[in-house]
């Protein structure tokens, strides 16, 4: 069964203190991976697409980076807003569905 | 421009009771998909909706269903309630030809509680 899991499942971190999340899959034939950003009581906020290994994107302090069977998310130099769960989710060939971890629970200490 | 609006926000149940959950999608997009998220778990695909038809969907019951309307707008119907139908229940709008970039628009979601 085609399966995302990411790790670890909390997170705290100093402010300043760089670290990595991790989003492992097993899907066959990805067509996609897409890391999102989820507040409290919110819905999902996109924040990057990765289609093929050796990809990588940034956004200000974020980082997301691909190989052919995980990503990893790097968060540089942290600060508290970046405070958020972080999902990761899967799309694999000739499907609509998008299959999501349980995600990664940052919290940013000031 | 508005987001991606739901209603109601929250909603209690009891059950064997049916709920009626609405959404209205990013002004121009054409595609909604449902999900729900229980409590500490990520998304769960229940289905799409593309062209006022059920284009794909998860691994739910009959219970479950849908209906998409001309102006794009999507209900999620679920009969028979469970307490475990209790969770958050997320509306993603998206351009049909963009649907591959991952770049999905959420709503704040339907948070429904079964009793």
């Amino acid at each position: 069964e085609d399966q995302v899991t990411q790790s670890p499942e909390a997170l705290r971190l100093q402010e300043g203190e760089s670290s990595s999340l991790n989003c492992s899959y097993t899907v066959s034939g990805l067509r996609g991976l897409f890391w999102y950003r989820q507040d409290p009581g919110k819905g999902p906020e996109f924040l990057f697409t990765l289609y093929s290994a050796g990809e990588e994107k940034e956004k200000e302090r974020l980082k997301a980076t691909l190989t052919k069977k995980e990503s990893f998310l790097h968060i540089t130099a942290p600060k508290p807003e970046d405070s958020a769960t972080y999902l990761c989710a899967v799309q694999f060939r000739g499907t609509y569905k998008y299959i999501f971890g349980t995600g990664t629970r940052l919290k940013v200490l000031a | 421009d508005a987001g991606v609006t739901q209603s109601p926000t929250h909603l209690i149940k009891t059950r064997g009771q049916q709920v009626t959950l609405r959404c209205s999608p990013k002004s121009g997009h054409d595609t909604v998909s449902w999900y729900q998220q229980a409590l500490g778990q990520g998304p769960q695909f229940i289905f799409q909706y593309y062209e006022e038809e059920e284009r794909q969907r998860g691994n739910f019951p009959d219970r479950f269903s849908g209906h998409q309307f001309p102006n794009y707008s999507s209900e999620l119907n679920v009969n028979a309630l469970l307490l475990g139908d209790s969770a958050l229940y997320l509306c993603a709008s998206s351009f049909e030809q963009g649907y591959d970039t991952g770049e999905l628009f959420f709503g704040e979601g339907s948070r429904l509680t079964v009793l």
